[in-house]
C-alpha cells in the first residue's frame, strides 16, 4: 500500500498552460516536500512545506499544504518546457521516526 | 563542489554475483540513505544511518547489506544478486539525526541483472 498518492501519474500540456497535480494520503505528515527529478539525475528539492494551510510560492511554481496536513497540491503556472520532468512528493513523520515516504510521482511534460 | 557521489554510474551482473555500490558525500552530513526506483513504484528506502556507526532497515532490505565506513561514505552490498535487484539506485545525505531534513541526491546507479 502506496502511503502517498500522487495523481495525475503523467501530464502533458502545451507551453504557456497552467496545471495541477497532487499528492494525497490518510496520514497525517508532520512536513512535506517536494523534488524534481529530471531524466538520469537525482531528485532536487524544490520545497518543504510544513505549517497546515501554509503556501509557499518559488517563481511559477505555487504549493500548498492541506488544512489537516494530508494532502499537498503543485500548481504552475504558464507551463515551461524547462518544466518537464518527475516530481515527488515525500511526507515526514508518517513512520514515526522522521523518515521520508515517497510518492511515486507526477510526470510532467511540457511540449514546446 | 561534488555533493554526493556514486560509483560505478552502470553495472551489468549476472545472477548469483556479488558487488558494492560506493557512495560517498562531502557536505559533513550526518546522515545517509541507500533508494532504489524502479517504474511505477517510485523511490523505496533500503537502509539509512542516522549517524556514523549506525544502519536502520527500511522498507526494502531484503537481499542487501550497507556499511557506514566513516561519515563521509555509506556503501551498498549485494551479495547474490538476483534479477528483482535490477533497478536504479540512489544515495542521499542529509544534515541532521534526528529528521528528515533536506535529501542531497547522488546522480544514480544504474544495474541490471541478467
Amino acid at each position: 500500500t502506496q502511503l502517498l498518492e500522487q495523481s495525475p501519474q503523467f501530464l502533458s500540456i502545451q507551453e504557456g498552460e497552467n496545471l495541477t497535480v497532487y499528492c494525497n494520503s490518510s496520514s497525517v505528515f508532520s512536513s512535506l516536500q517536494w523534488y524534481r527529478q529530471e531524466p538520469g539525475e537525482g531528485p532536487v528539492l524544490l520545497v518543504t512545506v510544513v505549517t497546515g494551510g501554509e503556501v509557499k510560492k518559488l517563481k511559477r511554481l505555487t504549493f500548498q499544504f492541506g488544512d489537516a496536513r494530508k494532502d499537498s497540491s503543485l500548481h504552475i503556472t504558464a507551463a515551461q518546457p524547462g518544466d518537464t520532468g518527475l516530481y515527488l512528493c515525500a511526507g515526514a513523520g508518517a513512520y514515526g521516526n522522521n523518515r521520508l515516504a515517497f510518492g511515486k510521482g507526477n510526470q510532467v511534460v511540457v511540449i514546446p | 563542489n561534488a555533493g554526493v557521489t556514486q560509483t560505478p554510474k552502470f553495472q551489468v551482473l549476472k545472477t548469483g554475483q556479488s558487488m558494492t555500490l560506493q557512495c560517498a558525500q562531502d557536505m559533513n552530513h550526518n546522515s545517509m540513505y541507500w533508494y532504489r526506483q524502479d517504474p511505477g513504484m517510485g523511490l523505496r528506502l533500503i537502509y539509512y544511518s542516522a549517524s556514523e556507526g549506525t544502519t536502520d532497515k527500511g522498507e526494502v532490505p531484503n537481499g542487501y547489506n550497507v556499511s557506514r565506513l566513516n561519515k563521509r561514505e555509506f556503501s551498498l552490498r549485494l551479495e547474490s544478486a538476483a534479477p528483482s535487484q535490477t533497478s536504479v539506485y540512489f544515495c542521499a545525505s542529509s544534515e541532521g539525526t534526528g529528521g528528515p531534513g533536506e535529501l542531497f541526491f547522488g546522480e544514480g546507479s544504474r544495474l541490471t541483472v541478467l
